[in-house]
């Protein structure tokens, strides 16, 4: 079936520090990817999205590109801030959304 | 605010009562999913609805689970006979259109339950 699987936490980085968290996914079809964000006592929401393969999304200084040939959607920026400290969840959509269990990000100033 | 609200937004529950979770989506959101969040997981889906229509309740996990949106805009899931495996915050989410392949949800605050 579906899944998604991303990259164990917490990660612990320096402010200005490069990031990445790793996703991958299965589906049967092609879904639509996204990353979604949960800042500390917020709900979820949408950081980016891509719809097709080779599509980039990005948000806020944040990029993802979908690869399909290595069913990945590698979430990176350049230069954390101590502001991007949340969970962040990857996510697949064909018949039905699939969430991967989550990576929290602390960044220290 | 015209964001997704939930309530209560903290249940405690003694095991084997029954309780009512209520999502408010977005007003004139067509699609609203439920999801369970256990702690330090992702979110897992329940059921979706198309307005009043429920066409997916494949992830309820038992017949203890119920959800119905009886209007197509609020809903309610109602858990009956409540039992420690089931604290878990539940979410709910809204798409506006009824494609919901490349759309964006947006989701509610989520309601925290714990079965004692």
């Amino acid at each position: 079936g579906d899944s998604v699987t991303q990259m164990e936490g917490p990660v612990t980085l320096s402010e200005e520090a490069f990031l990445t968290i790793n996703c991958t996914y299965t589906a049967t079809g092609y879904p639509s990817l996204f990353w979604y964000v949960q800042y500390p006592g917020e709900g979820l929401q949408l950081l980016l999205k891509a719809t097709k393969a080779d599509d980039k999304g990005s948000n806020k200084g944040f990029e993802a590109t979908y690869r399909k040939e290595t069913t990945s959607f590698h979430l990176e920026k350049g230069s954390v801030q101590v502001s991007d400290s949340a969970v962040y969840f990857c996510a697949l959509n064909f018949n039905k959304f699939y969430f991967g269990s989550g990576t929290k990000l602390n960044v220290k100033p | 605010g015209a964001g997704v609200s939930q309530s209560p937004r903290y249940k405690v529950a003694k095991r084997g009562q029954d309780v009512a979770l209520r999502c408010d989506p977005i007003s004139g959101h067509v699609s609203l999913f439920w999801y369970q969040q256990a702690l330090g997981q992702g979110p897992e889906f329940l059921t979706y609805f198309q307005n009043e229509a429920q066409l997916d309740k494949s992830g309820l996990p038992s017949d203890r689970f119920f959800a119905e949106r009886p209007e197509g805009s609020v809903s309610t899931l109602k858990i009956q006979r409540t039992q420690q495996e089931d604290s878990a915050v539940y979410l709910c989410a809204s798409i506006k259109t009824s494609g919901t392949l490349f759309n964006e949800q947006f989701f509610g605050p989520g309601t925290r339950l714990t079965v004692l």
